[in-house]
């Protein structure tokens, strides 16, 4: 059971804008800046979303993240066929210890 | 470039010891923390550890707690994971990963090494 909510799947066909949300709480997502990762099969995870809402360089626009509270949401516009992936959303958590918390991943599929 | 390269990574039997270590390129090592994250294959990520950038303060996942150590040698460029009394559960790939600040300020995290296989079996 991960600590951060995605949605276990979505879909979308080629040029459609898909979003998918992290749901979360006070001491991860209220407090603390989410990342987004997407994981191509067979390779490390990359980063396309830091701080929240800051692209890398690299990363095209048509990726975009936002945060409200305690949630967190990535969309994809433009949607190609190189997108489909598993795609995670983290933030630390400043509960007991600290820890690192990840969503449990959001498998993309371009129809 | 940046680049973090890990290795150790190996074949152990339950109750073993592993040593990974993760080499830093392209950037001030000690500018940042930095974390250990493992993956099971077709699982999600699971975090194990976070050093801040002087190693004055480590922090474990509740799974490892006790039996992983952290560390570091600013010197070197260098990041380490004593890893004792492997379990078949800690059977997974294992990912060195910088975080954006330098203790643990909520500020994110960034790169990602490509991991090194740690399988723990009889």
């Amino acid at each position: 059971q991960s600590v951060l909510t995605q949605p276990p799947s979505t879909s979308g066909t080629p040029g459609q804008r898909v979003t998918i949300s992290c749901s979360g709480t006070n001491s991860n997502i209220g407090s603390n800046a989410v990342t987004w990762l997407q994981q191509l099969p067979g390779t490390a995870p990359k980063v396309l979303i830091y701080d929240s809402n800051q692209r890398p360089s690299g990363v095209p626009d048509r990726f975009s993240g936002s945060k409200s509270g305690t949630s967190a949401s990535l969309a994809i516009s433009g949607l190609q066929s190189e997108d489909e992936a598993d795609y995670f959303c983290a933030a630390w958590d400043d509960s007991l210890n600290g820890s690192l918390v990840f969503g449990g991943g959001t498998k993309l599929t371009v129809l | 470039e940046l680049q973090l390269v890990e290795s150790g990574g190996a074949l152990v039997q339950p109750g073993g010891s592993l040593r990974l270590s993760c080499a830093a390129f392209g950037y001030t090592f000690d500018d940042h923390a930095m974390h250990w994250v493992r993956q099971v294959p077709g699982k999600g990520l699971e975090w194990v550890s976070l050093i801040t950038w002087d190693g004055s303060s480590t922090f474990y996942a509740d799974s490892v707690q006790g039996r992983f150590t952290i560390s570091r040698d600013n010197s070197k460029n260098s990041l380490f994971l004593q890893m004792n009394n492997l379990r078949s559960e800690d059977t997974a790939l294992y990912f060195c990963v910088r975080d954006r600040g330098t203790y643990y300020e909520g500020m994110g995290i960034d790169y990602w090494g490509q991991g090194t296989p740690v399988t723990v079996s009889s």
